[in-house]
């Protein structure tokens, strides 16, 4: 079955610090690998995708189809980076399409 | 530019009343999708819609209907409203499934009593 694994609820980093948000996936064909974020009071909304190999807001994600990862990583952390940080499989199947999320990971950036 | 609006934003519900949440998008969007985001649980898909007039099971769907007669509209039933289904309901559209950008709505913070 698909399935989406953060194993951290709760990330907590000094500003400046590097930080790392695990996301590992459970699927049998091409995966399709997102990060969400959503900010306090604000609506979920897409931070990268792994098909765009993009850097957003300093955040960079790269997929490891070999350990089934999709780890979102920042350099220097800011503390606006606080927020609540979803990883999410996109998969196709007769004839659909289903976006999965992990079960999200908090970070907190500490001034 | 709306986006993705969902109606209400809050609700209390007494057990066994039902409801309908209503969720429109104006970006044209193939893929409508209803959301549960519980603690600790994270979000998980209650049904999705991959066209007007087409609806589809999700993860968690027992204790919930859906329809989908207007392309820009997907409505979430609770025929018989639980305590299990106090919860933030997130509705989301995209424009195709794969690999395209799904935009969410505000959510609706219901809590049935």
């Amino acid at each position: 079955a698909q399935r989406v694994t953060q194993p951290e609820k709760l990330l907590s980093v000094f500003k400046g610090a590097p930080v790392e948000l695990k996301c590992n996936y459970s699927y049998s064909g091409s995966p399709e690998l997102f990060w969400y974020v959503q900010y306090s009071r604000q609506r979920l909304q897409l931070l990268l995708r792994h098909i765009s190999r993009e850097s957003i807001k300093g955040f960079t994600a790269d997929l490891n189809k070999g350990e089934t990862s999709f780890h979102l990583k920042k350099p220097f952390a800011q503390e606006e980076d606080s927020a609540m940080y979803y990883c999410a499989l996109g998969y196709s199947g007769a004839g659909s399409y289903q976006l999965t999320f992990g079960k999200g990971t908090k970070l907190s950036v500490i001034p | 530019n709306a986006g993705v609006t969902q109606t209400p934003k809050f609700r209390v519900l007494k057990t066994g009343q039902s409801m309908t949440l209503l969720c429109a998008q104006d970006m044209n969007h193939e893929y409508m999708y209803w959301y549960r985001q519980d603690p600790g649980m994270g979000l998980r898909l209650i049904h999705y819609s991959v066209g007007e007039g087409t609806t589809a099971k999700g993860e968690v769907p027992d204790g919930y209907n859906v329809s989908r007669l207007k392309k820009q509209n997907f409505l979430l039933g609770l025929e018989s409203a639980a305590p299990s289904q106090t919860s933030v309901y997130f509705c989301a559209s995209s424009y195709q499934g794969s690999n395209t950008e799904a935009f969410f709505g505000q959510g609706t913070r219901l809590t049935v009593v």
